[in-house]
């Protein structure tokens, strides 16, 4: 089966730009959540959703939003970027909301020039 | 709050044993494991849910002390395959899982 697709894999953007990130999970697969990954603070926690909803939300500044369609694709977006937004962006899916494990995708690595 | 990992990095040779452990100051309803390679993404080994259910990988072995909320992972008789970075990760909620800072393992021949 099809793992969880993330888009584009590379970005390269300006600071003052914004960004759209994308994620579409394994079929079937209602919970989406996102994180950063940087070498030095590791996996962070950005939000997720189910079902439409945003639940939780990492301790990250308001530039950085998402939403969940109907048919589960999520979406990043980081306004007014900043040179430390340079990071690996990762989604990772479940089969619901608690109980299982999390399949990430490849994610988007995203350079701040 | 960020689940304390430790080693902070092991060495192996094939064959040998490790543990890895993982703790938390806050009540947790499950703790999951992964292991991400160089250039991938993290890939899930086990989840270890509150009440004792375990699911995962059937190779990987790995406990949760409740009281203390404490995990730790057991990599037994370590293959070359098993080099990379594990990372635990807490859900205190069911909806927010955050990862400890990591745990590199290289197994050497």
């Amino acid at each position: 089966k099809a793992g969880v697709t993330q888009t584009p894999r590379y970005l390269i953007k300006t600071r003052g730009q914004q960004v759209t990130l994308s994620c579409s999970p394994i079929s079937g697969h209602r919970s989406v959540s996102w994180y950063q990954q940087t070498p030095g603070q590791g996996l962070q926690f950005l939000f997720e959703y189910f079902s439409e909803t945003q639940r939780n939300k990492g301790n990250f500044p308001g530039r950085f939003s998402g939403r969940q369609f109907s048919n589960s694709r999520s979406e990043m977006n980081v306004s007014t970027l900043e040179l430390g937004d340079s990071a690996l962006y990762l989604c990772a899916s479940s089969l619901s909301d608690q109980d299982y494990g999390y399949t990430f995708g490849s994610g988007t690595r995203l350079t701040v020039v | 709050q960020q689940p304390v990992q430790s080693p902070q990095a092991v060495i192996l040779r094939e064959g040998e044993d490790a543990v890895i452990n993982c703790s938390s100051s806050k009540a947790l309803y499950s703790v999951h494991w992964y292991r991400q390679k160089h250039g991938e993404a993290p890939v899930f080994l086990m989840i270890l849910l509150k009440g004792g259910e375990q699911k995962g990988h059937d190779k990987i072995s790995a406990s949760f002390n409740e009281k203390k909320q404490q995990s730790s992972l057991y990599l037994t008789a370590s293959q070359l395959s098993y080099s990379g970075t594990y990372f635990c990760g807490t859900d205190e909620y069911g909806n927010k899982l955050v990862f400890g800072a990591g745990t590199i393992l290289r197994v050497k021949s």
